[in-house]
């Protein structure tokens, strides 16, 4: 079955950068987009992008273009997002999410909690 | 590009139907049929329950249902059941090839 599971949580202090990991199994890595979205506490869910595993391409919302690198490892089936210059505000639950063919998102991962505190 | 429009919060009995809005624009919603619907229980990672606007994944009860209208799509939940107390957030993939998410729904079963 599809799985896609992420590292766990962490915390850093502002100004900092971060990385969290997806791995997936259960289907061909390179078939499917893989992205990443993130939910602040107590807030809606905001998408960030996405990640081509085959290419490498990448396209990153508005928000995160200056910010965010989303970079993966086809030998390992893992895919990666990188966020700098952390900010208080960037504190969040950040997930990965299959894209399926028709443009929704069919499995996520459990989430990685990334804590921005001095 | 904005957030979707969802109601803060909607509310049933047992048994009851209710209905969930999701308001875009013809740059999202209205520009295609790809919209989905995601239930989040607390502490958990979302959950897909509806794809192309009205279709369900397998596992998903009949009871969830969706449909859209112009610039608006919308969930409907009939015979509300305790385990449907959640949040649920729509989402729609847009004229500019990037995705969009609802601002979120929390439906709580009386």
């Amino acid at each position: 079955q599809v799985q896609l599971v992420q590292s766990g949580a962490d915390v850093r202090k502002p100004g900092a950068s971060v990385k969290v990991s997806c791995k997936a199994s259960g289907y061909i890595f390179t078939a499917y987009y893989l992205h990443w979205l993130r939910q602040a506490p107590g807030q809606g869910l905001e998408w960030m992008g996405w990640i081509n595993p085959g290419s490498g391409s990448t396209l990153y919302a508005q928000n995160f273009q200056d910010g965010v690198t989303m970079t993966r490892d086809t030998s390992i089936g893992t895919v990666y997002m990188e966020l700098s210059s952390l900010r208080s505000d960037d504190t969040a639950i950040y997930y990965c999410a299959r894209e399926a063919p028709r443009q929704y998102f069919d499995s996520w991962g459990q989430g990685t909690l990334v804590t921005v505190s001095s | 590009q904005s957030a979707l429009t969802q109601p803060p919060s909607v509310s049933g009995s047992r048994g009851q139907s209710v209905t969930i809005s999701c308001t875009g624009t013809s740059s999202d919603i209205g520009s295609s049929n790809r919209v989905s619907w995601y239930q989040q229980s607390p502490g958990a990672a979302p959950r897909l329950i509806i794809y192309e606007v009205s279709n369900r994944p397998s596992g998903v009860p009949d009871r969830f249902s969706g449909s859209q209208s112009g610039n608006a799509a919308s969930l409907t939940i009939s015979g509300l059941q305790a385990e449907d107390e959640a949040a649920y957030y729509c989402s729609s993939y847009t004229s500019s090839s990037i995705y969009v998410f609802g601002t979120g729904t929390e439906v709580t079963v009386l």
